[in-house]
């Protein structure tokens, strides 16, 4: 059974840092892209960053670039996702999510996680 | 950045009602369009895939269709467990963008 934890979430002030972590298991972690899909309460969801399979190859939205940086360590079936210069607008449910079959980043997603909530303010 | 816009917003209808739901991307996204559902208080949950395809596990009600910029999520028959909100999903271009939602609920 496909399993996705994420925790490190939080409260933080603006201008800090967080480090969200997602641990895996059911399934061979290394052969799939992983991401990070956040949800502001009340709201839609916002697709935030993405990495291929291998770690090498990460992808970010445009409103996170430069602040945050995915990352993955294969080798303990864990998710990262480092935040940092924390906005009072990255207060979101930060989920992690699989990636499907067949894709190298650019993925729909068939899991997900429950989620970690991440609140910025003072 | 290819925006994806749903309609409507909110859907009511009863049980056993047929629901049609919209989703139209600023450019075309070919068939790279994928159909999520969310219930309160649950991570999204994945129906449809590369516009026409449902995931492993969705009852055969679910159906989707459209390629290009047009693109429909139908409930042949809504179910008590179908009311929630409907999200479609572009991988088309970078970055992967979701569209805002429609909440089907009981009308």
């Amino acid at each position: 059974e496909v399993q996705l934890l994420e925790s490190g979430g939080g409260l933080v002030q603006p201008g800090g840092s967080l480090r969200l972590s997602c641990a895996a298991s059911g399934f061979t972690f290394a052969r799939y892209a992983m991401s990070w899909v956040r949800q502001a309460p009340g709201k839609g969801l916002e697709w935030v960053s993405a990495v291929r399979g291998s770690g090498v190859g990460t992808f970010y939205a445009d409103s996170v670039k430069g602040r945050f940086t995915i990352s993955r360590d294969n080798s303990k079936n864990t998710l990262y996702l480092q935040m940092n210069s924390l906005r009072g607008e990255d207060t979101a449910l930060y989920y992690c999510a699989k990636g499907g079959a067949n894709c190298g980043g650019d993925c729909y997603y068939d899991y997900w996680g429950q989620g970690t909530l991440v609140t910025v303010s003072s | 950045e290819i925006v994806l816009t749903q309609s409507p917003a909110t859907l009511s209808l009863s049980p056993g009602e047929r629901a049609t739901l919209s989703c139209r991307a600023s450019q075309s996204v070919s068939s790279y369009l994928a159909w999520y559902q969310q219930k309160p208080g649950q991570a999204p949950r994945l129906l449809i895939y590369d516009a026409s395809n449902r995931a492993t596990g969705i009852p055969a009600r679910f159906s989707g269709s459209g390629s290009g910029t047009d693109f429909t999520l139908t409930i042949s028959s809504l179910e008590p467990e179908d009311f929630a909100v409907y999200y479609c999903q572009q991988r088309a271009n970078w970055p992967l963008t979701f569209g805002p939602g429609t909440t089907v609920d009981i009308k």
